[in-house]
């Protein structure tokens, strides 16, 4: 079983539909990351989820709503999304202390997201 | 904030030759520096890192530099192989504060046969 896992691995839906992105990881880690990765742009930094606890809101527009439900666990509610919403959505994991990240990402497959 | 630029967008390199990509940063505050490695379509996986107090590390055909006075560093991929074709990204992070890594904006590499 892969580290982390990121389900469904492609997603279409319209602009008045809501769906969720899930993520699982098996590594122990203690902090969770969603990442939005967009043809000829760098990965961007959507939220940071550290013991739970939502530590960071990278700026990101209200239709994406995450949630933590424990630290292995993590999704990415979606409520009227745009098509420049369409994206490869990325989870990572890695083991923090305080406020410090000790080093190594681990990403998932990755989510495909259209939006029509 | 912090900003990195990486150069080139896109590399062609015969096999066995070797590849170099860039990467310029701009917060002199940064202290870690990871490369990610992604294939056609799975996420991206480290490769190898380098930390502020050491200026180059190696790991067999793979060794990053870094220049902390000029805020660069660079990965080198030596005798590079068909499978070494994919999308490397370099990152910069201040490891104990959050430790939020930013990108850069990825290079395509092509290693042809």
């Amino acid at each position: 079983e892969t580290g982390v896992t990121q389900t469904p691995r492609h997603l279409v839906m319209g602009m008045t539909n809501k769906k969720s992105l899930k993520c699982e990881q098996h590594l122990g880690h203690n902090a969770m990351y969603w990442y939005k990765q967009s043809a000829k742009k760098p990965l961007e930094l959507m939220f940071v989820y550290n013991f739970k606890e939502q530590t960071e809101n990278n700026s990101v527009p209200s239709r994406f709503s995450p949630e933590c439900p424990n630290s292995s666990h993590l999704f990415l509610h979606l409520h009227t999304l745009q098509p420049e919403d369409s994206a490869l959505y990325l989870c990572a994991s890695s083991f923090r202390t305080g406020n410090a990240n000790t080093g190594e990402l681990f990403f998932g497959e990755g989510s495909r997201l259209t939006v029509l | 904030g912090e900003n990195v630029e990486q150069h080139p967008s896109t590399l062609s390199v015969q096999e066995g030759d070797s590849a170099v990509i860039k990467c310029t940063y701009s917060d002199s505050a940064s202290n870690y520096f990871p490369w990610y490695k992604q294939e056609l379509g799975k996420g991206p996986q480290l490769i190898i890192d380098i930390r502020s107090n050491v200026g180059e590390k190696k790991d067999q055909r793979i060794a990053v530099t870094l220049n902390k006075t000029a805020k660069h560093f660079s990965l080198h991929i030596t005798e590079t192989q068909p499978e070494d074709s994919a999308v490397y990204f370099c990152a910069a992070s201040i490891m104990d504060q959050g430790g939020k890594l930013i990108f850069g904006q990825g290079t395509e590499l092509s290693v042809k046969p």
